[in-house]
């Protein structure tokens, strides 16, 4: 199973909303509402942002939003700030797996 | 709130077996619904997940690992653990563990807890 495609760095100055896509297939992201996104600063764990496409867990920021069209998921960081600065990863369920991990992407906030 | 600790040798040799342990807090392994999941992060890179137990006992591998992992369960203790065998440099990855959740599907989609992640080098 293929990774999930993401951008390898996207970037924005505080205040600013951005969005970071995540493209499968029809098989996985395409096929599936069970997209979730993760955060990660360095040296620290994953900490899950977003689930089944657009669900937030408690105590995460209404500033993080996820959505999808087809087989592209996308996350959106609205307001932005510096601690926002961190790796976010994308993952789909897929039957064959029973997930597929985007490859990361890189945000900086300016 | 549920908690996760890895726990194991942070050297390990190669051709040897990786054995790593994840003690949960605040939970328990017993309970249905979850997914109790390994997933490596090899340095610089992204996340591969490695496989889950459910509290039957269920497994389920990553197809590139499948033949040399093995993930149990020890509810007496409340963790579970993984053991991956004939280990390589490509091996070398930080180890997190993982509850999984699976609603709508009989296997995990999301994490919502995680441990802070344990680094394992294979190494002579």
């Amino acid at each position: 199973q293929s990774a999930l495609t993401q951008p390898a760095s996207v970037s924005g100055s505080p205040g600013q909303s951005i969005t970071i896509s995540c493209t499968g297939t029809s098989s996985d992201v395409g096929s599936y509402n069970l997209v979730s996104w993760y955060q990660q600063h360095p040296g620290k764990a994953p900490k899950l942002m977003i689930y089944e496409v657009t669900k937030r867990p408690s105590g995460v920021s209404n500033r993080f939003s996820g959505s999808k069209s087809g087989n592209t998921a996308s996350l959106t960081i609205s307001g932005l700030q510096a601690e926002d600065e961190a790796d976010y990863y994308c993952c789909s369920y897929v039957a064959s797996s029973p997930v597929v991990f985007g490859g990361g992407t890189k945000l900086t906030v300016l | 709130q549920v908690q996760l600790q890895e726990s194991g040798p942070g050297l390990v040799k190669p051709s040897q077996t990786l054995s790593l342990t994840c003690t949960v807090s605040g939970g328990s392994v017993s309970s249905g619904g979850y997914y109790w999941t390994w997933i490596r992060q090899h340095p610089g890179k992204g996340l591969e997940w490695i496989g889950y137990i459910y509290y039957t006992e269920s497994t389920s591998y990553n197809p590139s690992l499948k033949s040399r992992v093995a993930i149990s369960v020890d509810t007496s203790k409340n963790q579970f653990s993984l053991k991956l065998s004939s280990v390589t440099a490509a091996d070398t990855a930080v180890y997190y563990c993982a509850r999984g959740g699976g609603g709508v599907t009989r296997a995990p989609y999301y994490f919502e807890y995680w441990g802070q992640g344990t680094l394992v080098t294979v190494s002579s």
